[in-house]
């Protein structure tokens, strides 16, 4: 089965940093992508990595850790319009095909 | 064209009707989607199509079924749903070949459904 985690809400100021964490447990993991959604709006990618380390964005960066099954999304010089949810999804790879299965979600509020 | 085009944004049907959201894109890709989504949640995987061949479902209704008339085309049609079927559907993209999967999924604004 599938499942990941990520916690509900987070909130900070602008300006700040937040790091929004992800578990995961999978049969299949060929890496972990990021999105951001805008209520009312579709989900838009942000990052992914295959690979063990950091990937970096412009103000976003995403980690992945292979061995503990975890990564997170790292956003700095927060801005007002960063206030979304932000989705945490593992890219598997089954017969003929490939599958993405999301995360519950994490909904991110900044603060003036 | 870096687009994912859904029709229509917004659909209202009764219980009866038979009805089809449909899903273009030109950028080649090989694996389309269909999500199902509700408020305050995530997307829920219920269709996948590679190479214009069916690969994943996931034990979705019946009353639900997919199309992929070529590959820049996706359809899903529509019959006898319940109130609970109503929620955004988003259709998305991606390159499906593993050494060129860059991880990333490109969505449509969805078709906001409303079953009465």
């Amino acid at each position: 089965g599938q499942s990941l985690e990520q916690p509900s809400e987070v909130t900070a100021v602008e300006g700040a940093i937040v790091q929004i964490n992800c578990t995961y447990q999978t049969s299949g993991f060929y890496g972990l992508s990021w999105y951001q959604q805008h209520d009312g709006g579709a989900p838009t990618f942000l990052s992914y990595n295959a690979l063990d380390g950091l990937e970096e964005t412009g103000r976003f960066s995403s980690f992945l850790s292979r061995s503990d099954s975890y990564g997170y999304l790292l956003l700095q010089e927060l801005q007002m319009k960063d206030s979304a949810s932000y989705f945490c999804a593992v890219r598997d790879e089954v017969d003929y095909g490939q599958n993405f299965v999301f995360g519950p979600g994490t909904r991110l509020s900044v603060l003036p | 064209d870096t687009e994912v085009t859904q029709t229509p944004k917004h659909l209202v049907m009764g219980m009866t009707n038979k009805k089809s959201l449909k899903c273009e894109q030109h950028m080649g890709h090989r694996a389309m989607y269909w999500y199902k989504q509700k408020a305050k949640k995530p997307p829920e995987l219920m269709f996948v199509y590679s190479y214009e061949k069916l690969s994943i479902n996931e034990s979705v209704p019946s009353r639900f079924s997919p199309e992929c008339p070529n590959s820049s085309l996706l359809n899903l049609h529509l019959h006898a749903l319940q109130p609970e079927d109503s929620a955004l559907y988003l259709c998305a993209s991606s390159q499906d070949s593993p050494g060129a999967n860059t991880g990333e999924l490109f969505f449509g604004e969805g078709s906001r459904l409303t079953v009465l």
